[in-house]
């Protein structure tokens, strides 16, 4: 069964430090979303890609947090630097297309830890 | 802005009962209303999904009841089973917004033995 991959699964990072997540989409899959997973909440999208153009980066820290997708296929989300409160679960997804009610794949996660 | 609120927080259910989620919403926009399962460690999964030109719909023990003049919708699992511990988030989305999802906050359920 194709599966989202994300690595690290797990990353401690000290405060000011930089820290980059990477996400393999299932094949095919033209959407790609990084959502942020809190603690006690519910994922939270931070950006939105269809092949590689972003169309959604509305909660997306930019002074701190960046993303590509080069060629339409994986994807890095980065923080640079690293803030305290940047700690959470890191999960990426995909779907076949953009368009509304197609289901959202997610991986399995990166969970940051920041020191 | 939450736009998505999900009580209970946690819930305790009995082997053989029912486990009953809430949620409400305020964007009259959401058009698409899909349940997601979370067990630890593992990212969300789909559950079950509704729109709003039905009231209800079933699949197996899992049961969406979408009121929409309240803007509310619930999620009803029949017989609970100890497998069925997990974390459920109930999401919305809408015709136009790109397939975003706005989740609710998560109810952790634990089905006792």
């Amino acid at each position: 069964e194709a599966e989202v991959a994300q690595s690290p699964r797990y990353k401690i990072t000290e405060k000011s430090q930089a820290v980059a997540f990477w996400c393999d989409p299932i094949s095919g899959h033209a959407t790609l979303y990084w959502y942020r997973q809190i603690l006690g909440q519910g994922p939270e999208l931070l950006v939105q890609f269809q092949d590689e153009s972003v169309v959604d980066d509305s909660q997306l820290p930019k002074d701190r947090f960046s993303a590509e997708r080069l060629k339409g296929v994986d994807s890095t989300l980065k923080i640079q630097p690293a803030e305290l409160g940047d700690s959470a679960m890191y999960l990426c997804a995909s779907s076949r297309n953009g368009q509304a009610n197609t289901e959202a794949f997610f991986g399995q996660g990166t969970r940051l830890t920041v020191v | 802005q939450q736009q998505v609120k999900q009580s209970p927080q946690s819930l305790i259910v009995q082997k053989g009962g029912i486990s009953i989620i809430n949620c409400a919403y305020e964007n009259t926009a959401f058009d698409y209303f899909p349940w997601y399962q979370q067990f630890p460690g593992k990212g969300p999964a789909l559950l079950i999904a509704i729109r709003p030109d039905v009231s209800e719909k079933k699949e197996g023990r899992f049961t969406i009841s979408f009121n929409k003049s309240a803007k509310q919708f619930s999620l009803h699992i029949m017989d609970s089973q100890p497998g069925d511990s997990a974390t459920y988030f109930c999401a919305a989305s809408f015709t136009g917004g790109g397939n975003k999802l706005t989740f609710g906050t998560g109810t952790q359920l634990k089905v006792e033995l």
